[in-house]
């Protein structure tokens, strides 16, 4: 899983409760993706960060927050958690530069419970 | 509004057949094509990629087919062995990437010995 890690693996938490999982890189690479994978939708991006404190919402980002202080972590706050919260989320890296920038890596995953 | 559309939703090829997986897009702005297989239980992992300056790439038994004009292109895989039973998604970016991948709604591949 090219360097990636994901922490914690799965998890279960109660409507409304904050959570916070994490994705950390080995691999100083720029840029750090958050997915979240679906039955019958693919992928989605939530959020994307492009340096350190540098961060963009993608196409699903509402309910979500992230943070990025150092390089190799990446952190996805679910603030409220809502049963449509329930899911699997990657994270994804991507080098920062020339041909190889959209070469994007996966770590293994969160599968997310909110009950 | 799904930018990357991708047929079938599942399909099953008998072992030493070909595997065919077709996606559409909408944005014209999209750049890099990327093909991704998932194992149950891990990530995605990149299989091959295209740029819309070629037609056709190959890598071992898999191939990308793009077709610009029509604003498709396909994953041809030959040979078909059941160890390629995943599920794959074809997926597009713009400008880089740097913004994030848009993925196709995924394919469930089933290879019977």
């Amino acid at each position: 899983d090219a360097g990636i890690t994901q922490s914690p693996r799965h998890k279960v938490t109660e409507t409304g409760t904050p959570v916070t999982l994490r994705c950390h890189q080995t691999e100083n690479h720029r840029y750090m993706y958050w997915y979240r994978q679906d039955p019958g939708h693919g992928l989605r991006l939530i959020h994307y960060s492009y340096g350190v404190k540098d961060t963009d919402k993608g196409e699903v980002s509402d309910g979500y927050s992230v943070s990025r202080s150092k390089t190799e972590d990446f952190l996805l706050t679910l603030e409220s958690a809502t049963s449509s919260q329930t899911s699997v989320y990657f994270c994804a890296i991507s080098e920062s530069w020339g041909v190889l920038q959209e070469t994007q890596y996966f770590g293994p995953g969160t599968r997310l419970l909110v009950l | 509004q799904q930018q990357v559309k991708q047929s079938p939703q599942s399909l099953i090829v008998q072992k030493g057949g070909i595997s065919i997986i077709n996606c559409a897009y909408e944005n014209t702005a999209f750049d890099y094509f990327p093909w991704y297989q998932q194992f149950p239980g891990k990530g995605p992992a990149l299989l091959i990629a295209i740029r819309p300056d070629v037609s056709e790439k190959k890598e071992g038994r898999f191939t990308i087919s793009f077709n610009k004009s029509a604003k498709q292109f396909s994953l041809h895989i030959m040979d078909s062995q059941p160890g390629d039973s995943a599920t794959y998604f074809c997926a597009a970016s713009k400008g880089g990437g740097a913004d994030g991948l848009t993925f196709g709604k995924g394919t469930h591949l089933i290879i019977q010995p």
